[in-house]
């Protein structure tokens, strides 16, 4: 079956740092999409990409999906204490799936 | 708009108990999801439901029923609760299509001693 994981598991960083998370699948992704969760809360979407070799911003954060779509990574620059959480890329493989496979996450601790 | 709520947000069994997580979306959306999340291991697909009658398998159904009781409601069902079972269980709900995005209820923390 689908299989998405993520690098890396953990990241400790010092606040001011930039902060970048892998994700790579087994099979080619028609779409990915990226989750934060806060400690304790639950996963909130933060971006979808669709095309391949697309990138979108949102401020400090920088997404990009690769050519083959088959990974994809979340940079985030000049980390603030407001990051920390888990960042989760969740991919679907095959048109008109509704299958969507998470990866193991990534947790952000920011030291300020 | 509550969005999406999970009932009961902490339960703790004893092995062998049954008992069903209840979630309710109000945003009308077609598709439905359960995920549990352990420790190291991200979130994992139980079961999914793309539309009201239709319900599917993900990576980890076994041990777990599912019933989409009409379009709001999408319940997990513990027929006989394992040590294994202990998690927290995510319910989701998604925008249309298979490009929509997901929102996540609360979560239900779930002990089995």
């Amino acid at each position: 079956g689908q299989q998405v994981m993520q690098i890396p598991q953990y990241q400790h960083v010092q606040e001011g740092e930039d902060f970048t998370t892998y994700c790579n699948s087994s099979t080619t992704l028609s779409n990915i999409q990226w989750y934060k969760q806060r400690p304790g809360g639950h996963p909130v979407f933060l971006i979808q990409l669709v095309k391949s070799g697309e990138v979108k911003k949102q401020k400090r954060l920088t997404f990009q999906f690769g050519e083959a779509k088959k990974n994809s990574s979340l940079h985030i620059t000049a980390t603030q204490t407001t990051d920390v959480g888990t960042y989760f890329c969740a991919g679907t493989s095959g048109a008109g799936s509704y299958q969507l496979t998470f990866g193991k996450g990534t947790k952000l601790s920011v030291i300020p | 708009n509550a969005g999406v709520t999970q009932t009961p947000k902490f339960q703790v069994l004893k092995t062998g108990q049954s008992m069903t997580l209840q979630c309710a979306q109000d945003m009308n959306h077609n598709s439905m999801y359960w995920y549990r999340q352990d420790p190291g291991m991200g979130l994992r697909l139980i079961y999914y439901s793309a539309s009201e009658g239709t319900t599917d398998k993900g990576e980890v159904p076994n041990g777990y029923n599912v019933s989409r009781l009409n379009k709001r409601e999408f319940s997990l069902r513990l027929e006989s609760a394992a040590p294994s079972q202990t998690s927290v269980y995510f319910c989701a709900s998604r925008t249309p299509g298979y490009t929509g995005e997901l929102f996540f209820g609360e979560g239900s923390r779930l002990t089995v001693l």
